[in-house]
């Protein structure tokens, strides 16, 4: 079966400081791979998604970044964080070419201080 | 871009009591998807629609996309607190299933 696995659960950073979020498949080949974004009082927002490896779309113009070194790893990173990148971070995939629903992650909450 | 309004934001029902939740877009809708979060989790597939005037049941949970295909519901039939969460509509905006969600609707259901 099919898994998805995200980390950390939590992450506290000061402003100017780097992330990395991680998120890794499993069970599955060539999937498409996302990072959504949920901010308080600003629902769910599509950040990035990847249909294949080193294949990144960017949906929204922002401080962060995103790369798929393997085919079922997606990272989220970022080179120095601002107080709005805070919010809980869900990698989900779906299957590559398909129709249907998006499996998710548990999320990643990260408070920039 | 395709823009979807959930009503209402939030909810607080009495266990056993039936409720709804809808989702209008500004688009026509071409796939429809509900899930469900607690808290502080991702989100759990709940059902998706596709042909207008499509209804689908999982146990108490009914959810349907009018002819037009630009509004949705989704109804629970004597909830409980395990229907507690926030209930998320999404729609297929364009392709290798990019999801525009909408903002979610807070339900609370008191024992």
């Amino acid at each position: 079966s099919q898994t998805i696995h995200q980390w950390p659960a939590t992450l506290v950073q000061p402003v100017g400081s780097p992330l990395s979020l991680e998120c890794t498949v499993e069970g599955t080949s060539n999937p498409n791979l996302y990072w959504y974004r949920q901010a308080a009082g600003r629902g769910l927002q599509l950040l990035f998604y990847s249909i294949g490896i080193d294949q990144i779309s960017s949906e929204v113009p922002q401080n962060l970044s995103a790369s798929r070194p393997q085919d079922r790893q997606f990272i989220l990173s970022s080179k120095k964080l601002l107080l709005s990148d805070s919010g809980f971070y869900l990698c989900a995939w779906s299957v590559g070419g398909g129709t249907g629903e998006l499996f998710f992650g548990e999320g990643s909450r990260l408070t920039v201080l | 871009s395709q823009e979807l309004e959930q009503s209402p934001q939030s909810l607080i029902v009495q266990e056993g009591k039936n409720l709804t939740i809808n989702c209008t877009s500004s688009k026509t809708l071409y796939g429809l998807y509900w899930y469900k979060q607690k808290y502080g989790e991702g989100l759990i597939f709940l059902m998706m629609l596709q042909k207008g005037g499509e209804e689908k049941s999982h146990e108490k949970i009914t959810a349907k996309l009018d002819e037009k295909k630009q509004q949705s519901s989704l109804h629970i039939t004597a909830s409980q607190p395990s229907h507690a969460g926030i209930y998320l509509c999404g729609a297929d905006s364009g392709g290798y299933q990019k999801v525009t969600f909408g903002t979610g609707t807070k339900l609370q259901v008191i024992p």
